[in-house]
């Protein structure tokens, strides 16, 4: 049973691009969570989705956004880069009718903004 | 919104040793409390978690405690080995039908010295 997939796990980019990152749930949940972390700090929440839907976004500007499509599996786009967008991008999913027990976190995209 | 602190930032101890990590947290809403340790190049991995209407619970070497009124929950890891050399995340969390965002802590490095 595959875990919480994530793609690309490493990736470089310039100030001012715009980035996806990709993550495929774990068989049978249905709602995906994306965190940020930055290098020694604890994850901090970007935004979930459920039924394809925005449910539930922390305090990141809009040039963060994200999709979730029919099959669960979800999109982080990152517009505009910014060097301090540099961190490690942990996608995670959960089953909604289990009220977040069952949390599985990915291993993440490292993102590296020069 | 939630605030979680965690204490110490590191940690080492002798094999054989017993650990322990303390949090506290702001909104007295929370009533889920979770710990994770996320090894190098990997997502945080569950390892135990707490409800608010338990006062402590174990898993073998692992235990965790809450403190409700003080708003305190602490981590103990006994008999230490190296493989419990890792990042270790508390975090908190409302349980509702809707959304299950964690708000973690700042993590807490263990080392295990053999």
């Amino acid at each position: 049973d595959a875990g919480v997939t994530q793609s690309p796990t490493h990736l470089i980019k310039t100030r001012g691009q715009q980035v996806t990152l990709r993550c495929s749930p774990k068989s049978g949940h249905d709602t995906v969570s994306w965190y940020q972390q930055a290098l020694g700090q604890g994850p901090q929440f970007i935004f979930q989705y459920y039924e394809e839907e925005e449910r539930q976004r922390g305090n990141f500007p809009d040039r963060f956004s994200g999709h979730q499509f029919p099959n669960y599996s979800s999109e982080l786009n990152v517009n505009a880069l910014l060097l301090g967008d540099s961190a490690l991008y942990l996608c995670a999913s959960s089953l909604a009718s289990a009220r977040g027990y069952g949390y599985t976190f990915g291993s993440g995209t490292r993102l590296t903004v020069v | 919104g939630e605030n979680v602190e965690q204490h110490p930032s590191t940690l080492s101890v002798q094999e054989g040793d017993s650990a322990v990590i303390k949090c506290t947290y702001s909104d007295s809403a929370s009533n889920y409390f979770p710990w994770y340790k996320q090894e190098l190049g990997k997502g945080p991995q569950l390892i135990i978690d707490i409800r608010s209407n338990v006062g402590e619970k174990k898993d073998q070497r692992i235990a965790v405690t809450l403190n409700k009124t003080a708003k305190h929950f602490s981590l103990h890891i006994t008999e230490t080995q190296p493989e419990d050399s890792a990042v270790y995340f508390c975090a908190a969390r409302k349980l509702k039908a809707a959304g299950n965002k964690l708000t973690f802590g700042g993590g807490t490095r263990v080392l295990v010295k053999p």
